[in-house]
């Protein structure tokens, strides 16, 4: 099962909206709308942040969203804040008991 | 509250075997799957399988077949992941994470990280 595809890396400046992109396949992304959102600060685990494609778990701010279309989800993070710098993580249930995660991306928030 | 509380660092050789221990607390330990994901220094999450705590079922992603062992011990809301034949490339963050149950696969509660390190 290969990695979904993410680019590597996106900036924004404080108060800005960056959107980040998950592309992987008819089989994991086009399938299921079972594609989460994870944030990893540096030496820290993973936080989740999205799941089932636009839900958020309690405590998460609304500034972060999702969506997707076809093979291609999105995490959108509104009002960009310090804190939001980290690295992003999408994941997908792939059918067959198989789940993957994204190559990841990396925020900076300039 | 919900916890997930792994063991701590480990420096093998390489070719030995490691078991990493994952405890839970702050909810019934039957009640959820835990995964298991390992990440390399400097590089992406990666998805290694799940333990049934309730049935002890497992299922493990391809690569790690032959490899790979999940256990549990709910006596003690415990689980364990035990990789064998350590190579270099094993070296690695292994988180342990809690399913949320609604048969997404969604990791809502992580351990903290158990670093492994394989040196030849």
């Amino acid at each position: 099962q290969s990695a979904l595809t993410q680019s590597p890396s996106a900036s924004g400046s404080p108060g800005q909206s960056i959107t980040i992109s998950c592309t992987g396949t008819s089989s994991d992304v086009g399938a299921y709308n079972f594609v989460s959102w994870y944030q990893q600060h540096p030496g820290k685990a993973p936080k989740l942040m999205i799941f089932e494609v636009n839900k958020r778990p309690s405590g998460v701010p609304d500034r972060f969203s999702g969506s997707k279309s076809g093979n291609t989800a999105f995490l959108t993070v509104s009002g960009l804040q310090a804190e939001d710098e980290a690295d992003y993580y999408c994941s997908s249930y792939a059918g067959n008991k198989n789940f993957v995660f994204g190559s990841g991306t990396k925020v900076t928030v300039l | 509250q919900v916890q997930l509380v792994q063991s701590g660092a480990e420096v093998k050789k390489s070719g030995a075997s490691v078991k990493v221990s994952c405890k839970a607390s702050g909810y019934t330990f039957t009640g959820y799957f835990i995964h298991w994901v390992r990440q390399a220094p400097g590089q992406g999450l990666e998805w290694m399988g799940w333990i049934n705590p309730k049935s002890g079922g497992t299922y493990y992603t391809q690569i790690f077949q032959g490899r790979l062992t999940m256990t549990r011990d709910t006596s003690i809301s415990t689980a364990y992941m035990e990789l064998s034949w350590l190579r270099s490339d094993d070296t690695a963050v292994y988180y342990c994470a809690r399913d949320t149950g609604s048969g997404d696969y969604v990791l809502d509660y992580w351990g903290q990280g158990t670093l492994v390190t394989v040196s030849s």
